[in-house]
């Protein structure tokens, strides 16, 4: 199956201020990478997507890229404010995607100090 | 639409005792998956299935059954609860072809003592 690994796993930032998380991959027929956010006590939720047929996209303040060659992809928030706090996670699907199966990473925790 | 629906909300179960866990959604979604959430391990799969009457194994299944008897609900079982089990669960689903994102129940936080 596919190996995410996700980096940092704590991430402290002031507001205002940029925050990356990055997420390696080991299976190079991934073609789909997406990331969560999972507020404190909520259900993880979609917040970007990225398909392998773009390297980077954006959404107001978060963006993804996605480098292929290298098999990592990040995220990407500018301007942070307290509402970013989360706990934030990548994934990638199991070879060819079409059971629908992710694997994710085991998480990011940022904090964004006002 | 409510979405994804989890019941309980909250369990406690004493070690031996077993339980179900049903996860419901009103999507039409074919595949469902199942996860436990544990602290610095991200969200791991038990079991999953792609449609009507069909189950997979994901990556820790040991301790856990399932069941998709219909279409918008997804069973999952404890037969002998252990301590190890205490987490979160999560249920998700998610449409066919390129609609890929999945959609999160609430959760569902047991306690096995």
């Amino acid at each position: 199956g596919e190996n995410v690994e996700q980096h940092p796993s704590t991430l402290s930032v002031q507001e205002g201020d940029s925050a990356v998380i990055k997420c390696t991959y080991s299976d190079s027929a991934s073609n789909y990478f997406p990331w969560y956010k999972q507020e404190l006590g909520k259900r993880p939720q979609l917040i970007i997507d990225i398909r392998s047929n773009v390297g980077e996209k954006k959404d107001q303040r978060i963006a993804v890229t996605l480098n292929k060659t290298a098999k990592h992809f990040s995220l990407h928030i500018t301007e942070t404010q307290p509402e970013d706090s989360a706990v934030y996670f990548c994934a990638a699907p199991q070879r060819g995607s079409t059971l629908g199966r992710l694997y994710f990473g085991r998480g990011t925790q940022l904090t964004v100090w006002p | 639409n409510a979405g994804v629906t989890q019941t309980p909300k909250f369990r406690v179960l004493k070690t031996g005792q077993s339980m179900t866990l049903l996860c419901a959604q009103d999507m039409n979604h074919e595949y469902m998956y199942w996860y436990r959430q544990d602290p610095g391990m991200g969200l791991r799969l038990i079991h999953y299935s792609v449609g009507e009457g069909t189950t997979a194994k994901g990556e820790v299944p040991d301790g856990y059954n399932v069941s998709r008897l219909k279409k918008q609900n997804f069973l999952l079982g404890l037969e002998s609860a252990a301590p190890s089990q205490t987490s979160v669960y999560f249920c998700a689903s998610r449409g066919t072809g390129e609609a890929y994102e999945q959609y999160f129940g609430p959760g569902t936080r047991l306690t096995v003592t």
